[in-house]
């Protein structure tokens, strides 16, 4: 079945340094959506962005990822750290893009520390 | 407004009794989903609604029931709690032919004695 890999649990980056979030990802479909999504302290998850077309970039509030479905990755990357973006980041797969399911990697906790 | 409501919002079961929670959504979103998120372990999707169409998870299709009544609410029902049901359910809602994007509610956190 369908699975997306996250390799570090936590991530501490002093402010000001790159962010770099690993992401890769599994599934027997040729078009997936892949997404990020955030969950900042005592919030609900959201999405930061979600790319579905290879090897184009897609950016949001100053992260970005690309979609490479030749090495199945889909890696979050950000070039300074800001204190606020210390929260936990999670990865999702989702075959089609509409009425189906998503399937989530197990996140990734950014902590940045000044 | 993209709010997804979830109650009750912190649930005391006892071993062996039935729990039911409760997620509604205003955004006439086809799609409506329920996950378990133990800690340190990724959202496990358990089921989802596309309209009416309940579609379970393999692994948890006999521990967990759903339903529907209308495009707004969705319930997640376990009928008798093990131990090991304790976690935080998370419901989510997306609308079709907008990228899929999950709108997801506060969680409901389920502690099973």
């Amino acid at each position: 079945g369908d699975s997306v890999t996250q390799t570090e649990g936590l991530v501490t980056l002093t402010e000001g340094l790159p962010v770099m979030l690993n992401c890769t990802y599994q599934t027997i479909y040729s078009n997936p959506f892949l997404f990020w999504y955030v969950q900042h302290l005592n919030e609900s998850p959201r999405l930061l962005l979600k790319s579905f077309t290879d090897n184009k970039r897609t950016e949001h509030q100053g992260f970005h990822a690309t979609l490479h479905k030749s090495s199945s990755s889909f890696h979050l990357q950000k070039s300074s750290a800001q204190l606020s973006d210390s929260a936990l980041y999670y990865c999702a797969l989702s075959p089609a893009n509409s009425g189906t399911y998503q399937r989530f990697g197990t996140g990734t906790k950014l902590q940045v520390v000044p | 407004d993209t709010t997804v409501k979830q109650n009750p919002r912190y649930k005391l079961a006892r071993v062996g009794k039935p729990v039911n929670l409760i997620c509604s959504q205003t955004m006439n979103h086809d799609t409506m989903y329920w996950y378990q998120k133990k800690p340190n372990q990724a959202p496990k999707l358990l089921l989802f609604y596309y309209d009416k169409i309940l579609n379970r998870e393999a692994d948890t299709f006999e521990k967990f029931q759903s339903s529907r009544p209308n495009n707004s609410f969705c319930s997640l029902y376990i009928g008798s709690a093990g131990l090991e049901y304790s976690a935080m359910y998370l419901c989510a809602s997306s609308r079709t032919n907008s990228g899929n994007t999950l709108y997801f509610g506060e969680g409901s956190r389920l502690i099973v004695v």
